[in-house]
């Protein structure tokens, strides 16, 4: 079964900083990769799937690069709003793990 | 816009059982695969179960495997899962969600979620 484990489990961060994510599979994914952003009672928002695409509607500011058992979510200039919760998730199958344990970004 | 409205979550013991649905408008629901994720209080997402757009395919995660049906009625736009012999670590906010496409089982839209909590 896939394992799905996220780097690191809390970043602190300001306005305007750059920030990247790490999402490490424990077999090869491809680039059947998901992130999500998730704020305080609220549902998961997609952001970027397979690997590197940006979903409509989504900042220019957040991208994602990697294939195979290493994917990072890069963040550029951060913003008041970017301050959240990011999943990644893993859909290359459904055995296993399928997202990460998560990344809760605050403010420094 | 895409709604999707979950219902039928509550307080049960364990051992108990319940059934969710969540009521789909905004989209045709007949053509996306649908999977429910849920988040245990405080903690991260974990996907429980997909269903195919025509509900022919059906997939489980171990931890519910054999406790948890999915299924999907089309013509009236809604999914089910029904939850049997509950235990206490299955108390979470149980989220319907749908497929960026007919089966790609990543997910672009998300209810507000139904809080199920298996409690004596």
């Amino acid at each position: 079964d896939i394992q799905m484990t996220q780097s690191p489990s809390t970043l602190s961060a300001s306005v305007g900083d750059r920030v990247t994510i790490t999402c490490r599979a424990s077999q090869n994914i491809n680039s059947w990769l998901a992130w999500y952003q998730q704020k305080p009672g609220k549902a998961p928002k997609l952001l970027i799937y397979k690997a590197s695409n940006l979903e409509f509607g989504v900042p220019s500011r957040f991208s994602g690069s990697g294939s195979g058992t290493e994917f990072t979510l890069t963040i550029d200039s951060l913003q008041p709003d970017d301050f959240a919760t990011y999943y990644c998730q893993q859909y290359d199958n459904l055995f296993g793990d399928t997202f990460g344990q998560g990344t809760k970004l605050e403010i420094k | 816009e895409v709604q999707l409205l979950e219902s039928g979550g509550g307080l049960v013991q364990p051992g108990g059982s319940l059934r969710l649905s969540c009521a789909a408008s905004g989209f045709t629901f007949s053509n996306y695969a649908m999977s429910w994720v849920r988040q245990a209080p405080g903690k991260g997402l974990q996907w429980v179960s997909a269903i195919s757009s025509s509900g022919d395919s059906t997939y489980y995660a171990g931890p519910v495997k054999g406790r948890v049906t999915i299924s999907r009625d089309n013509p009236k736009d809604t999914l089910y899962l029904q939850m049997d012999s509950l235990r206490a670590e299955d108390t979470a906010l149980y989220y319907c969600a749908k497929d960026w496409g007919s089966a790609s089982y990543f997910f672009d839209s998300w209810g507000q979620g139904t809080l199920v909590i298996v409690s004596s």
